[in-house]
């Protein structure tokens, strides 16, 4: 069955990096790319961007444009989200999601949430 | 970017009601909208794609429709599970964008 497995909760202080994994299984990992999504606490969802697992390449909400990279490992079938210059108001959980052939794709599989916390 | 809005923002039903949530892009983006359901603590669940496409397994009291700017979601009877918040998105260009929510209680 398909699954997408994120790694645990971060604690960052500001200023910082902070790189959340998501680990695919149960599907052609090249066939889909990987959306990723956000969700302040108590907030709704906010999409962070989307990574091609063919060709590496990315689509970035312009919020974070020059903060963030979405790469992907097909030899271990992970997408890996990177967010750099952490601010408090990126304390989220953090989402992936399987998704189509382009950045304008529904998520139809999800990760179960990445706790990102930003604290001095 | 296109903005989503839904309404209400909160909704009190009951098991057994029929409850319907409305969605509204800023713009025309033909059937390019989905709607999902969270439940507290757990990640988005697909429910409908492409405006009125039910997601394999998804139980059939749950039914989109709509095109261009006003979409709704239908839940025919509400079943004690049902009781979460649904969020639409659009994906009709490049930089989706989902609505602000609304929650079931």
């Amino acid at each position: 069955q398909v699954q997408l497995v994120q790694s645990g909760p971060e604690v960052k202080k500001p200023g910082a990096s902070v790189k959340v994994s998501c680990e695919a299984s149960g599907y052609i990992f090249t066939s889909y790319g990987i959306g990723w999504v956000r969700q302040a606490p108590g907030q709704g969802l906010e999409w962070v961007g989307w990574s091609s697992t063919y060709n590496g390449n990315g689509d970035y909400a312009q919020k974070f444009q020059g903060r963030v990279t979405m790469t992907t490992d097909t030899s271990t079938n992970t997408a890996y989200l990177e967010l750099r210059s952490l601010r408090s108001d990126d304390t989220a959980v953090y989402f992936c999601a399987r998704s189509g052939h382009s950045s304008s794709s529904y998520g139809d599989y999800w990760g179960q949430g990445t706790l990102v916390t930003v604290s001095s | 970017d296109i903005q989503m809005t839904q309404s209400p923002y909160s909704l009190s039903a009951s098991v057994g009601d029929r409850v319907t949530i409305i969605c509204r892009a800023s713009q025309s983006i033909s059937t390019y909208l989905n709607w999902y359901q969270q439940r507290p603590g757990k990640a988005p669940k697909l429910l409908v794609y492409s405006a009125s496409s039910l997601q394999s397994g998804v139980p059939s009291r749950f039914s989109g429709s709509g095109s261009g700017t006003d979409f709704t979601l239908t839940i025919s009877s509400l079943q004690p599970e049902d009781f979460a918040s649904y969020y639409c998105q659009q994906t009709y260009n490049a930089r989706t964008t989902f609505g602000q929510g609304t929650r079931l209680e």
